[in-house]
């Protein structure tokens, strides 16, 4: 079982709609979750970080997460064709220096 | 101003060859770190240093090897290089080297070998 898991889409929506992106994860010890979004040939820039359980908004962004059930998602609101990309979910471990990945979710929003 | 800057952004070169790439962070972050993303777009950690000092080495061969000669700095010196070492570089540089900071991206370094 991979440490981070993810569809790796595409996932398609319409413009304006939401856009649910999910994660799952394999090691309890997990402490903190990170979004990342990924441009075709860009680098990887931060969207979200949440660290304890529930919901955490900014913007048209909302990131959830559950530890009882090893899951992190990411909403995007009113999701525009700029919000087309690759999405990394990524977490660390408690007491470990290295941030694992896994291996995106593509999304096409649609204008 | 760029904040993780690497050269070069593109590398072509032949099997068996030795090449490096460089890469600098104005942050004034302690930590930074080298990621290969394969074809498959799947991002791995393959070193970590903080303040100079290695703090990750994952399981990649001896013929990668990283240089930290300051705390903004962290090259990456790759010898006998072979096909499968095509993919994209990316250094990055974090704040410290515990869960809670973002990391910083630099643009990436696409090496092919042919």
């Amino acid at each position: 079982q991979k440490e981070v898991e993810q569809n790796s889409g595409p996932l398609s929506v319409p413009e304006g709609a939401i856009a649910s992106l999910n994660c799952t994860y394999s090691d309890r010890g997990s402490q903190s979750f990170f979004w990342y979004r990924q441009y075709s040939g860009k680098s990887p820039e931060l969207i979200m970080f949440i660290y304890s359980n529930g919901d955490k908004e900014d913007g048209r962004f909302t990131a959830q997460l559950n530890k009882a059930s090893q899951y992190v998602s990411l909403l995007i609101r009113d999701s525009q064709p700029s919000d087309s990309a690759t999405y990394l979910c990524a977490l660390q471990k408690t007491g470990g220096f290295k941030t694992i990945f896994g291996a995106g979710t593509r999304l096409f929003v649609k204008a | 101003d760029t904040a993780v800057s690497q050269t070069p952004k593109y590398l072509v070169t032949q099997m068996g060859n030795d090449k490096s790439i460089k890469c600098e962070q104005n942050l004034g972050h302690d930590t930074m770190y080298w990621y290969k993303q394969d074809s498959k777009k799947f991002l791995k950690i393959m070193f970590s240093y903080n303040n100079k000092e290695l703090i990750i080495n994952e399981t990649v061969p001896n013929r990668f090897s990283p240089k930290s000669p300051d705390k903004a700095h962290l090259n990456l010196h790759i010898n006998s290089l072979e096909l499968g070492d095509s993919a994209v570089y990316f250094c990055a540089s974090s704040q410290d080297q515990t869960a809670r900071y973002e990391q910083y991206f630099g643009p990436g370094t696409r090496l092919t070998v042919t």
